[in-house]
Protein backbone atom coordinates (compact mmCIF):
# COMPACT_ATOMS: atom_id res chain seq x y z
CA UNK A 1 0.00 0.00 0.00
CA UNK A 2 1.10 3.77 -0.92
CA UNK A 3 -0.93 4.94 2.50
CA UNK A 4 -1.85 8.28 1.76
CA UNK A 5 -0.47 10.56 -1.07
CA UNK A 6 -0.36 14.30 -2.05
CA UNK A 7 0.54 16.08 -4.99
CA UNK A 8 1.82 18.48 -5.61
CA UNK A 9 4.91 18.60 -3.04
CA UNK A 10 5.59 22.21 -3.92
CA UNK A 11 3.84 24.78 -5.27
CA UNK A 12 4.22 28.91 -5.80
CA UNK A 13 0.91 30.93 -6.11
CA UNK A 14 0.33 34.20 -7.13
CA UNK A 15 -2.14 36.32 -5.09
CA UNK A 16 -6.14 35.67 -6.96
CA UNK A 17 -4.66 32.21 -8.33
CA UNK A 18 -6.43 28.96 -7.71
CA UNK A 19 -5.46 25.61 -7.45
CA UNK A 20 -6.23 21.87 -6.32
CA UNK A 21 -4.35 19.99 -4.32
CA UNK A 22 -4.73 16.51 -4.43
CA UNK A 23 -4.61 13.88 -1.46
CA UNK A 24 -5.63 9.79 -1.98
CA UNK A 25 -5.45 7.03 0.19
CA UNK A 26 -5.61 3.28 -1.21
CA UNK A 27 -6.42 2.25 2.34
CA UNK A 28 -10.18 2.15 1.98
CA UNK A 29 -10.20 4.56 4.92
CA UNK A 30 -13.78 6.38 5.43
CA UNK A 31 -12.51 8.99 7.31
CA UNK A 32 -10.03 11.86 5.68
CA UNK A 33 -9.15 15.07 6.47
CA UNK A 34 -7.20 18.54 5.65
CA UNK A 35 -4.96 20.13 7.75
CA UNK A 36 -3.00 23.14 7.63
CA UNK A 37 0.45 23.50 9.70
CA UNK A 38 2.34 27.21 10.34
CA UNK A 39 4.67 27.45 12.43
CA UNK A 40 4.74 27.04 16.12
CA UNK A 41 0.91 26.53 15.68
CA UNK A 42 0.45 23.23 15.21
CA UNK A 43 -1.97 21.31 13.12
CA UNK A 44 -5.33 23.30 12.52
CA UNK A 45 -8.24 21.42 10.99
CA UNK A 46 -9.66 22.62 7.46
CA UNK A 47 -12.37 19.98 6.26
CA UNK A 48 -12.52 16.52 6.85
CA UNK A 49 -15.34 13.58 5.45
CA UNK A 50 -16.79 10.89 7.29
CA UNK A 51 -17.73 9.32 3.69
CA UNK A 52 -17.67 9.67 0.07
CA UNK A 53 -20.34 12.34 -0.45
CA UNK A 54 -20.10 13.73 2.78
CA UNK A 55 -17.90 16.66 4.09
CA UNK A 56 -18.38 19.21 6.85
CA UNK A 57 -15.97 22.13 7.50
CA UNK A 58 -13.34 22.32 10.89
CA UNK A 59 -11.86 25.19 12.91
CA UNK A 60 -10.76 27.02 9.75
CA UNK A 61 -12.69 26.52 6.58
CA UNK A 62 -12.78 30.01 4.94
CA UNK A 63 -11.22 30.40 1.68
CA UNK A 64 -11.09 26.37 0.95
CA UNK A 65 -13.52 24.08 -0.17
CA UNK A 66 -13.60 20.14 -0.66
CA UNK A 67 -15.49 17.44 -2.35
CA UNK A 68 -15.35 13.46 -2.07
CA UNK A 69 -16.97 11.83 -4.52
CA UNK A 70 -15.03 8.34 -3.87
CA UNK A 71 -13.74 6.87 -0.86
CA UNK A 72 -10.06 7.21 -2.07
CA UNK A 73 -9.52 11.19 -3.16
CA UNK A 74 -10.39 13.85 -0.87
CA UNK A 75 -9.01 17.09 -3.06
CA UNK A 76 -8.99 20.60 -1.28
CA UNK A 77 -9.60 23.48 -4.01
CA UNK A 78 -8.08 26.84 -2.49
CA UNK A 79 -10.17 29.57 -4.89
CA UNK A 80 -8.57 33.47 -4.73
CA UNK A 81 -5.02 32.52 -3.06
CA UNK A 82 -4.20 34.86 -0.07
CA UNK A 83 -0.75 35.32 1.23
CA UNK A 84 -2.86 34.03 4.23
CA UNK A 85 -2.98 30.67 3.09
CA UNK A 86 0.77 30.18 2.96
CA UNK A 87 0.70 27.12 4.86
CA UNK A 88 1.98 23.42 4.77
CA UNK A 89 -1.11 21.04 4.25
CA UNK A 90 -1.49 17.58 5.33
CA UNK A 91 -3.58 14.77 4.43
CA UNK A 92 -4.87 12.37 6.68
CA UNK A 93 -7.17 9.24 6.96
CA UNK A 94 -8.35 6.71 9.16
CA UNK A 95 -10.89 3.95 9.70
CA UNK A 96 -13.97 4.58 11.47
CA UNK A 97 -13.97 3.79 15.18
CA UNK A 98 -16.97 1.73 16.70
CA UNK A 99 -19.00 3.56 19.10
CA UNK A 100 -16.70 5.63 20.93
CA UNK A 101 -13.31 4.12 20.24
CA UNK A 102 -11.14 6.07 17.58
CA UNK A 103 -8.58 5.08 14.95
CA UNK A 104 -5.15 6.43 14.05
CA UNK A 105 -4.56 9.05 11.58
CA UNK A 106 -2.21 7.91 9.24
CA UNK A 107 -0.81 11.76 6.96
CA UNK A 108 0.39 11.68 3.92
CA UNK A 109 3.96 13.93 3.23
CA UNK A 110 2.44 17.17 2.94
CA UNK A 111 2.30 20.23 0.63
CA UNK A 112 4.05 23.43 0.69
CA UNK A 113 2.19 26.21 -0.66
CA UNK A 114 3.56 29.73 -0.94
CA UNK A 115 1.18 32.32 -1.98
CA UNK A 116 2.89 35.59 -3.04
CA UNK B 1 -14.23 24.19 20.90
CA UNK B 2 -11.48 21.96 22.48
CA UNK B 3 -8.07 23.53 23.71
CA UNK B 4 -4.80 21.94 23.82
CA UNK B 5 -1.82 23.92 25.70
CA UNK B 6 1.73 22.29 25.15
CA UNK B 7 4.81 23.24 26.69
CA UNK B 8 7.61 23.28 26.85
CA UNK B 9 8.01 24.57 23.19
CA UNK B 10 11.49 23.33 23.01
CA UNK B 11 13.34 20.47 24.41
CA UNK B 12 17.20 19.64 24.61
CA UNK B 13 18.59 16.57 26.62
CA UNK B 14 21.64 14.63 26.61
CA UNK B 15 21.53 10.98 24.79
CA UNK B 16 20.67 8.66 27.47
CA UNK B 17 18.36 11.33 29.60
CA UNK B 18 14.70 11.53 29.70
CA UNK B 19 11.89 14.05 28.44
CA UNK B 20 8.62 14.79 29.57
CA UNK B 21 6.68 17.15 27.24
CA UNK B 22 2.87 17.88 29.44
CA UNK B 23 -0.05 18.71 27.54
CA UNK B 24 -3.40 20.06 28.90
CA UNK B 25 -6.50 19.90 27.52
CA UNK B 26 -10.35 22.29 27.84
CA UNK B 27 -13.24 20.08 27.35
CA UNK B 28 -13.72 17.38 29.96
CA UNK B 29 -15.71 15.66 27.18
CA UNK B 30 -12.56 14.72 25.60
CA UNK B 31 -11.55 11.16 25.82
CA UNK B 32 -8.48 9.99 23.45
CA UNK B 33 -5.27 11.64 23.33
CA UNK B 34 -2.72 10.71 20.54
CA UNK B 35 0.87 11.70 20.20
CA UNK B 36 2.27 12.19 17.17
CA UNK B 37 5.84 12.23 16.23
CA UNK B 38 7.03 14.52 13.33
CA UNK B 39 10.47 14.50 11.41
CA UNK B 40 11.53 17.08 8.92
CA UNK B 41 9.86 17.31 6.13
CA UNK B 42 7.38 14.44 6.90
CA UNK B 43 4.00 14.34 7.93
CA UNK B 44 2.86 13.55 11.34
CA UNK B 45 3.33 9.59 12.66
CA UNK B 46 1.29 8.17 15.44
CA UNK B 47 3.61 7.03 18.41
CA UNK B 48 1.16 6.27 21.05
CA UNK B 49 -2.10 6.85 22.55
CA UNK B 50 -4.48 6.76 25.03
CA UNK B 51 -8.14 6.71 26.12
CA UNK B 52 -9.91 8.19 28.87
CA UNK B 53 -10.67 4.72 30.83
CA UNK B 54 -6.90 4.29 31.28
CA UNK B 55 -4.48 6.48 33.52
CA UNK B 56 -0.92 4.99 31.75
CA UNK B 57 0.47 3.63 28.96
CA UNK B 58 3.71 2.29 27.88
CA UNK B 59 5.59 1.11 25.19
CA UNK B 60 8.93 0.25 25.15
CA UNK B 61 10.47 3.55 25.96
CA UNK B 62 7.79 5.68 25.85
CA UNK B 63 4.79 6.30 28.38
CA UNK B 64 1.96 8.32 28.05
CA UNK B 65 -0.02 9.31 31.53
CA UNK B 66 -3.31 10.86 31.90
CA UNK B 67 -5.07 12.47 34.66
CA UNK B 68 -8.73 13.60 33.70
CA UNK B 69 -9.16 15.56 37.29
CA UNK B 70 -6.82 18.16 36.27
CA UNK B 71 -7.49 17.65 32.90
CA UNK B 72 -3.52 17.05 31.85
CA UNK B 73 -1.36 14.49 29.91
CA UNK B 74 2.29 13.84 29.36
CA UNK B 75 4.25 12.12 27.27
CA UNK B 76 7.49 10.55 28.93
CA UNK B 77 10.36 9.29 26.78
CA UNK B 78 13.24 7.06 28.64
CA UNK B 79 16.70 6.35 27.27
CA UNK B 80 16.81 9.00 24.53
CA UNK B 81 18.64 8.79 21.11
CA UNK B 82 19.40 11.18 18.70
CA UNK B 83 16.93 9.29 16.87
CA UNK B 84 14.37 10.61 18.87
CA UNK B 85 14.99 14.23 17.73
CA UNK B 86 11.56 15.56 15.86
CA UNK B 87 9.02 17.78 16.86
CA UNK B 88 6.03 15.89 18.75
CA UNK B 89 2.27 17.15 18.97
CA UNK B 90 -0.32 15.98 21.57
CA UNK B 91 -3.69 15.70 20.28
CA UNK B 92 -7.52 15.47 21.97
CA UNK B 93 -10.67 14.49 20.74
CA UNK B 94 -14.21 15.09 21.80
CA UNK B 95 -15.95 11.92 21.22
CA UNK B 96 -19.83 13.32 20.73
CA UNK B 97 -21.68 14.21 17.86
CA UNK B 98 -20.68 15.95 14.91
CA UNK B 99 -17.04 16.34 16.68
CA UNK B 100 -16.41 12.99 16.93
CA UNK B 101 -13.03 12.14 15.34
CA UNK B 102 -11.81 15.34 14.93
CA UNK B 103 -8.31 16.09 16.59
CA UNK B 104 -7.06 19.38 18.53
CA UNK B 105 -3.85 19.40 18.50
CA UNK B 106 -1.10 21.08 20.51
CA UNK B 107 1.38 23.86 19.27
CA UNK B 108 4.26 21.41 19.02
CA UNK B 109 7.40 21.11 21.27
CA UNK B 110 10.76 20.59 19.26
CA UNK B 111 13.28 17.74 21.17
CA UNK B 112 16.76 17.98 20.51
CA UNK B 113 18.96 14.83 21.71
CA UNK B 114 22.53 15.69 21.91
CA UNK B 115 24.89 12.58 21.02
Amino acid sequence: NAGVTQTPKFRILKIGQSMTLQCAQDMNHNYMYWYRQDPGMGLKLIYYSVGAGITDKGEVPNGYNVSRSTTEDFPLRLELAAPSQTSVYFCASSPPGQGWTYNEQFFGPGTRLTVL
Amino acid sequence: GENVEQHPSTLSVQEGDSAVIKCTYSDSASNYFPWYKQELGKGPQLIIDIRSNVGEKKDQRIAVTLNKTAKHFSLHITETQPEDSAVYFCAASIGRGSTLGRLYFGRGTQLTVWP
